[in-house]
Parts: C-alpha cells; sequence; structure tokens
C-alpha cells in the first residue's frame, strides 16, 4: 500500500523558535510537493522537490529531498505568526499524475 | 501555471438533493481530478476527468453518486447526488501541468 506520513500532526510552537516537519513515503517516487492550506482556503503550492538532494527555500521555509531514505523535511527558521496553517506533502503515485497525500501538520504558532 | 474558477463557493443543500459543481480552467488541460476534504482531513481523490471519456473513480465512489462530465479541456462538472449530511465537505478541482499541480479554491458543501 502506497502511504505517506507526516509528523507531527500538530505542532504548536511559539514566535521565533525553529522546527522541522517530516514526511515519509513508502513510493519509489522521485518527486515531492509541499502545500500550505489557510483555514477555509484551497491548497497552495510551496514546493516541487524533483530529484534525490533537492533543497528548496523561500523566506523561513526550507524543504529538502532524501529519495534513498524516501524522507522529506520542511524546516521552519524563527517561525512568525503567519505561518500558521496546514502544511500537506504528498508523492506521485502508481497511477499517471495521481498524489499521494501525508494527513497533514496543523501549526500553530503563538506570538 | 494554470488558474482555476469553482462554482458555487459555498452552499447548503437539503438530504436528498443534488448540487453539481463546475470548474473552469484558463489553459487547457488533459486531465482534470476531483478531490474531497472532509473538516480537519487531508484530501481524499474521487476521480480523473478526461476530456472524451469517463471519469475514472477512487475505490469508494461510483457513477451514479458522483457523475461527472467533461465537455472540452477547460471545463468539467462533479455532481454530488442524493446528498447526505456525510457529504459535507470541501470539493476541490485539480489539474496537473508538468510538475504542478493545481487546486481551485474550493467548493464548501455543508448539507442539512
Amino acid at each position: 500500500e502506497l502511504k505517506v506520513e507526516q509528523n507531527p500532526l500538530f505542532l504548536s510552537m511559539q514566535e521565533g523558535k525553529n522546527y522541522t516537519i517530516y514526511c515519509n513515503y513508502s513510493t519509489t517516487s522521485d518527486r515531492l510537493y509541499w502545500y500550505r492550506q489557510d483555514p477555509g482556503k484551497s491548497l497552495e503550492s510551496l514546493f516541487v522537490l524533483l530529484s534525490n538532494g533537492a533543497v528548496k527555500q523561500e523566506g523561513r521555509l526550507m524543504a529538502s529531498l532524501d529519495t534513498k531514505a524516501r524522507l522529506s523535511t520542511l524546516h521552519i527558521t524563527a517561525a512568525v505568526h503567519d505561518l500558521s496553517a496546514t502544511y500537506f506533502c504528498a508523492v506521485d503515485g502508481d497511477s499517471n499524475y495521481q498524489l499521494i497525500w501525508g494527513a497533514g501538520t496543523k501549526l500553530i504558532i503563538k506570538p | 501555471s494554470a488558474v482555476i474558477s469553482q462554482k458555487p463557493s459555498r452552499d447548503i443543500c437539503q438530504r436528498g438533493t443534488s448540487l453539481t459543481i463546475q470548474c473552469q480552467v484558463d489553459s487547457q488541460v488533459t486531465m482534470m481530478f476531483w478531490y474531497r476534504q472532509q473538516p480537519g482531513q487531508s484530501l481524499t481523490l474521487i476521480a480523473t476527468a478526461n476530456q472524451g471519456s469517463e471519469a475514472t473513480y477512487e475505490s469508494g465512489f461510483v457513477i451514479d453518486k458522483f457523475p461527472i462530465s467533461r465537455p472540452n479541456l477547460t471545463f468539467s462538472t462533479l455532481t454530488v447526488s442524493n446528498m447526505s449530511p456525510e457529504d459535507s465537505s470541501i470539493y476541490l478541482c485539480s489539474v496537473r501541468a508538468i510538475y504542478e499541480q493545481y487546486f481551485g479554491p474550493g467548493t464548501r458543501l455543508t448539507v442539512t
């Protein structure tokens, strides 16, 4: 069974702190996607990681991919309240263009 | 990139009725996807819709309950039929463009 596991599922942290969200997957996909979802909103693409060792950064967020370990991380540096959201990772499934989704990590950043 | 619009953005419906959700994309795409997201949950793929062919449904979803139309390369509809409170969810239209997957704003459905 194809699986994508995120942890933690819930994270409450203080502003200014650093933290990492982990995404483990069971497929042989070389591509991994990170999305952000604000309450009541649709999904916003954050990063597309296309190969082993890929690292991408946008502001206080940095994502990396290790295809050998089947692990991606989303690192948050010096968190600010605006980063409060639910973050999803997803990988390509066996069928064309279908994504397998993680359960999501709900991130709350307190002032 | 692709810009996707959905109508309606939200609706409150009575049990036993049907609702058709429209999805419009600003460019031609081969595949369109319909997802359901129940409150506090991740995304679940309902079906993949290709223009000119029958939609392909995922396990647990059937055409009688979720009929889909795909009349051209920029438009699709999803109907939620004979609704029950368990159908209360956000329904998302999505398209794939090379390595990116784009999502519409979603339709928030509440069934009473």
